[in-house]
């Protein structure tokens, strides 16, 4: 079946530095891939999707490519900033029939001024 | 469109009581899904709609609950009889099908006393 694994957190980092959130995944054919946060207290937003090999998701500084060699669907930032503190999960929708969003665990990211 | 709506925003409600959760998806949208997040256990799939019929519910804890969507505009969630272990935030999602990505509401965050 279909799975998503992301890094454990939380990831803790000062105002302006480089953010890496890794996450790999499992699924047959070509699925989308996503990026949701959530901020306390509130429901999961969509930050950024790619829907084929190659693309580049972006969205409020973020980014993630898809790397359908690697399997891989990891979330960027050059400069984090205090506001971006929340949850991260990486997700993908397969483009099978009858098709469920899987979730990875989430990543809590911590930035401290 | 106004997003996925959910209400009550706040239930809390004592052992042994019946709960029922509403969830208004995006018109047009044709999957459906509830989520329940907890702690310890994080972001969980509960029962997954398409078409209004149920697809999988293979994550309904037991058979205290139970999900229905008597049409393409409202779905149920309903906790009956209702467990302090079943205290925590209920996510319904919507969206287009396969490849797309799901639209969060708000969420109900339940306590059972």
């Amino acid at each position: 079946g279909n799975s998503v694994t992301q890094m454990e957190g939380p990831v803790t980092l000062s105002e302006e530095a480089f953010l890496t959130i890794n996450c790999t995944y499992t699924a047959t054919g070509y699925p989308s891939l996503f990026w949701y946060v959530q901020y306390p207290g509130e429901g999961l937003q969509l930050l950024l999707k790619a829907t084929k090999a190659d693309d580049k998701g972006s969205n409020k500084g973020f980014e993630a490519t898809y790397r359908k060699e690697t399997t891989s669907f990891h979330l960027e930032k050059g400069s984090v900033q205090v506001s971006d503190s929340a949850v991260y999960f990486c997700a993908l929708s397969s483009d099978s029939g009858y098709s469920t969003l899987t979730f990875g665990k989430g990543t809590m990211l911590l930035v401290s001024p | 469109d106004a997003g996925v709506i959910q209400s009550p925003r706040h239930e809390v409600t004592e052992m042994g009581q019946e709960v029922t959760l509403r969830c208004k998806p995006i018109s047009g949208h044709n999957s459906l899904f509830w989520y329940r997040q907890t702690m310890m256990r994080g972001l969980e799939l509960l029962i997954y709609f398409n078409n209004n019929v149920p697809i999988d519910d293979s994550g309904m804890p037991e058979d205290r609950f139970s999900a229905k969507m008597p049409n393409a505009s409202f779905s149920t969630l309903k906790i009956q009889p209702s467990e302090p272990r079943d205290s925590a935030v209920y996510f319904c999602a919507s969206s287009l099908g396969a490849k797309t990505e799901a639209f969060f509401g708000q969420g109900t965050r339940l306590t059972v006393v």
